[in-house]
């Protein structure tokens, strides 16, 4: 799996929209990008995942560069449950490899 | 999406006994399950990956004979903690991918909620 670079924390304000980068400049052309977000004690949350065009579920939006080399989660209106580590994995769609996890973004939704 | 079960959710045992880790798919089949160790503010690391029907694969440096992997069933997986020493304190969590559906599961893996064990 490429290696992806996320900003250790961000913060974000109750209600504003929460903009997570992720640089995945040695994607294969075969390979997704997923994104999951762990709250404290809990596990792994699946949130999104796209190959190039940009997509939008019930909880986030993902946004992926032309030349696919980073993407942006977009959490639209942040709340204080969205306070979690957020993670950014890029993999093939087929196989049965499992999920390496980095660093990951502390997110912080402040009231 | 899919559920994955796992208990017990926290456990607490004296050092030198053995405990085991239950993870269900309780609505898929998974022929396939992973296991992951998290070390208080520090990233999931792989330990395992649990095969139905055949021996479990283990990363480097996780001790087979400590952690006992079994998958019986197309929807279940245990870890076993053997002779649970002091460092062995941490959050465990399983995984498991809907391997019946293929290309359409979009390799998407589901989450257990984590088994935290303290080793006294």
């Amino acid at each position: 799996d490429a290696k992806t670079t996320q900003p250790t924390s961000m913060d974000c304000a109750e209600g504003r929209a929460a903009n997570l980068p992720c640089n995945h400049s040695t994607i294969s052309g075969n390979e997704y990008v997923y994104w999951y977000r762990q709250i404290h004690s809990q596990g792994p949350q699946y949130i999104i995942h796209g190959l190039k065009n940009n997509e939008t579920n019930e909880m986030a939006s993902l946004i992926i560069t032309e030349d696919r080399k980073s993407s942006t989660l977009i959490l639209p209106h942040a709340t204080l449950r969205d306070t979690a580590v957020y993670y950014c994995i890029v993999r093939a769609l087929s196989g049965n490899t499992p999920l390496v996890f980095g660093k990951g973004t502390r997110l912080s939704v402040i009231a | 999406g899919a559920v994955v079960s796992q208990h017990p959710s926290r456990v607490i045992c004296k050092s030198g006994t053995s405990v085991k880790i239950e993870c269900r798919s309780l609505d898929f089949q998974a022929t396939t399950m992973f296991w992951y160790r998290q070390f208080p503010k520090k990233s999931l690391m792989l330990m395992a990956t649990s095969n139905e029907g055949s021996k479990a694969t283990y990363e480097q440096g996780v001790e087979k004979d400590k952690f006992l992997i079994n998958h019986a069933s197309l929807t279940l997986s245990t870890l076993t903690v053997t002779s649970a020493h002091p460092e062995d304190s941490s959050f465990y969590i399983c995984s498991a991918r809907d391997t019946a559906k293929g290309w359409a599961a979009k390799n998407i893996q589901y989450f257990g909620a984590g088994t935290r064990l303290s080793v006294l």
